[in-house]
């Protein structure tokens, strides 16, 4: 079974300050995705990494791909109130089936 | 598009009970999934379908849980006895080929 362990659990900022998130593994995904799942919601896929050592920016999101295609990371700049939520990686194994991790939920203050 | 659309959103039910969720995946989507979120287990896959077969359902917990896909714009998961440990929030998400997979918004399952 293919395991993806998420850092921190949980994060609670003030807006305005910076964070990243971790998603660490011992295997190799061919790919690699993050989501943002909503109060009430289904997970929404934020950006699919693939090669590594690639490096994705959505607006204040920047997302890592490690190069052994192992791990990621999500770094916001300038977290805002609207960034609140769970972030969950999700690795794509044989199949193109979908590991997830167990999330980081942030909370950004005002 | 509407979506990945499943019913009911909430449902409570007494232990012992059968419940039936329903989803009804996007439209040109050939394959279907079906997860379940807890707080302590995450997300989790339960089974997935391609092209209305059942292609792997290693994640079903136990015996209580079935699925179907009689066609391609709908699939049940049922849980019969359900339990107290089954609540959760039950998520369906279908895809085309390998591109991006569109959850649901899911159906939050208590079971008293």
């Amino acid at each position: 079974t293919q395991l993806l362990e998420q850092s921190p659990q949980f994060l609670s900022i003030q807006e305005g300050e910076n964070l990243t998130v971790y998603c660490n593994s011992s295997s190799v995904f061919s790919s690699l995705q993050w989501y943002r799942q909503e109060p009430g919601e289904g997970p929404v896929l934020l950006v699919t990494v693939v090669t590594g050592g690639e490096v994705k920016k959505l607006k204040r999101l920047t997302f890592q791909f490690g190069d052994a295609r192992k791990d990621s990371s999500l770094h916001i700049t300038a977290a805002q109130p609207g960034d609140t939520g769970l972030y969950l990686c999700a690795g794509a194994g044989a199949g193109n089936m979908l590991t997830f991790g167990g999330g980081t939920r942030l909370m950004v203050k005002p | 598009d509407a979506g990945v659309i499943q019913s009911p959103r909430h449902e409570v039910t007494e232990m012992g009970q059968e419940v039936t969720l329903r989803c009804k995946p996007i439209s040109g989507h050939d394959y279907l999934f079906w997860y379940r979120q807890t707080m302590m287990r995450g997300l989790e896959l339960l089974i997935y379908f391609n092209n209305n077969v059942p292609i792997d359902d290693s994640g079903m917990p136990e015996d209580r849980f079935s699925a179907k896909m009689p066609n391609a714009s709908f699939s049940t998961l049922k849980i019969q006895p359900s339990e107290p440990r089954d609540s959760a929030v039950y998520f369906c998400a279908s895809r085309h080929l390998d591109r991006k997979a569109f959850f649901g918004q899911g159906t939050r399952l208590t079971v008293v």
